[in-house]
């Protein structure tokens, strides 16, 4: 069992929607947090960090509930150029990052 | 603009040969992090280096897989003698410490 677990999706929602996705982390261990974003044959890349007040960037908000170990990313306002992978990132000091599988997302006009 | 640095791009390579990966991390990052993806498996580390020194190679076949870090700026990565099965992308990652890592644009490995 992989110490994060996502929704495989796909998500798939018209333009100017607003989707969430959430992202559940096994050990508590975890201190930090984050989101990559993966288009298709292309590397991962760092969305933004995930702390514990929230925070926000633009169109993305994300939150981190200890308590419950999850964290989410909301997008308002989807565009079509947020068509990607979306994959969440647990990290413990003197560990590796840990992968979740990742979200699939479909934006269409 | 700093980024993380692999070679080949794309490899195809015929079973029983041994494979190279090459890395440069982004100049000043002490972590090195070796993850390989598949469609059915999605990200999984393979090795992971701090300060060049390997704490985590679990993920790793060690009778066919090696990754080492002959110094700061260069990681490598080998499969000796490769099989179909490595066929997959995979990637090299770098961080500061244990803070967000940067990822390089892959190497394609097809074994055939």
């Amino acid at each position: 069992r992989k110490e994060v677990e996502q929704d495989p999706g796909p998500f798939n929602v018209p333009e100017g929607a607003t989707v969430a996705f959430n992202c559940t982390y096994s050990n508590s261990a975890s201190q930090s947090f984050f989101w990559y974003r993966q288009d298709c044959r292309k590397e991962p890349k760092l969305l933004m960090s995930v702390y514990s007040s929230g925070n926000e960037d633009g169109r993305f908000t994300a939150q981190l509930n200890r308590a419950s170990q999850y964290i989410s990313l909301l997008i308002r306002d989807s565009k079509l150029s947020d068509s990607a992978t979306y994959l969440c990132v647990g990290l413990r000091s003197g560990y590796a990052l840990n992968f979740g599988k990742g979200t699939s997302l479909l934006v269409t006009p | 603009d700093a980024r993380v640095t692999q070679t080949p791009r794309h490899k195809v390579t015929e079973m029983g040969q041994e494979v190279t990966m090459r890395c440069q991390p982004i100049l000043g990052h002490n972590t090195v992090f070796w993850y390989r993806q598949t469609m059915m498996q999605g990200l999984e580390l393979l090795a992971y280096f701090r300060n060049r020194a390997p704490l985590d190679d679990s993920g790793m076949p060690k009778d066919r897989f090696s990754a080492e870090m002959p110094d700061a700026t260069l990681a490598t990565l080998k499969i000796q003698p490769s099989e179909p099965r490595d066929s997959a992308v995979y990637f090299c990652a770098s961080a500061l410490d244990s803070r967000e890592a940067f990822f390089g644009q892959g190497t394609r490995l097809t074994v055939v």
